[in-house]
């Protein structure tokens, strides 16, 4: 079936580097690509969102690039901060779906200071 | 404006017993979506809800769970006679329209079955 999933189980980096977390995606008619950051013992909570037709997206420490070509959806955060530590899902939704918002398994970001 | 509000935050159920997992959501959100998470494991999604209807609930297990979201009051996630394979975190999450991609999650309840 249609699956959104994730390259690496872990990513660890140090205190001010950039940190690029990348997610492939399978169903060819989402709309919207989201990127949700769930801290251990909480919710997911929304980073930025991407609609289909766009190419990049950029907000506040944090740009998402989407690739339709090769299905292929990237988190950036510059200068990571120890707090940027939690596990990032990508998730998709798409008109057919009721916009409901698809899972990957996640990725876990390390910081070190 | 208070965020999306779960309860219990932590339930321990024995095996057969019903658990009643409760979800308000944030003011003026009439959509509301129920999650499971294992350990190590992404969102599963379960149920769509939406004030008095179900939307869309392909992710429901077809026996002994159910979801309601009354005009009046949060939404319930129900399971009843539960198994140890029910354990997991459930989240549920609101948004004030259908296709708003900027839904808001609560902390979620970690469901113990012994």
């Amino acid at each position: 079936g249609e699956s959104v999933g994730l390259h690496l189980p872990t990513l660890s980096v140090q205190e001010g580097d950039n940190s690029i977390i990348n997610c492939a995606y399978s169903n060819s008619a989402s709309d919207y690509f989201i990127w949700y950051k769930q801290e251990s013992g909480k919710g997911p909570q929304f980073i930025i969102d991407i609609r289909s037709n766009m190419d990049k997206r950029q907000g506040q420490r944090v740009t998402v690039l989407l690739n339709k070509t090769v299905k292929h959806l990237s988190l950036q955060i510059a200068a990571t901060q120890p707090g940027d530590s939690a596990v990032y899902f990508c998730a998709e939704s798409s008109s057919g779906g009721s916009y409901i918002p698809t899972f990957g398994r996640g990725t876990s970001l390390i910081v070190h200071p | 404006n208070a965020g999306v509000m779960q309860n219990p935050r932590h339930l321990v159920r024995r095996r057969g017993q019903e658990a009643r997992l409760r979800c308000s959501p944030m003011k003026g959100h009439s959509h509301v979506y129920w999650y499971r998470q294992l350990p190590e494991e992404g969102l599963k999604f379960m149920v769509y809800l939406q004030k008095e209807n179900i939307i869309d609930e392909s992710g429901m297990p077809k026996e002994r769970f159910s979801a309601e979201f009354p005009k009046e009051g949060p939404s319930i996630l129900r399971i009843q006679q539960v198994v140890r394979g029910d354990s997991a975190a459930y989240f549920c999450a609101s948004s004030p329209l259908r296709g708003n991609t900027e839904a808001f999650f609560g902390q979620g309840t970690r469901l113990t079955v012994v």
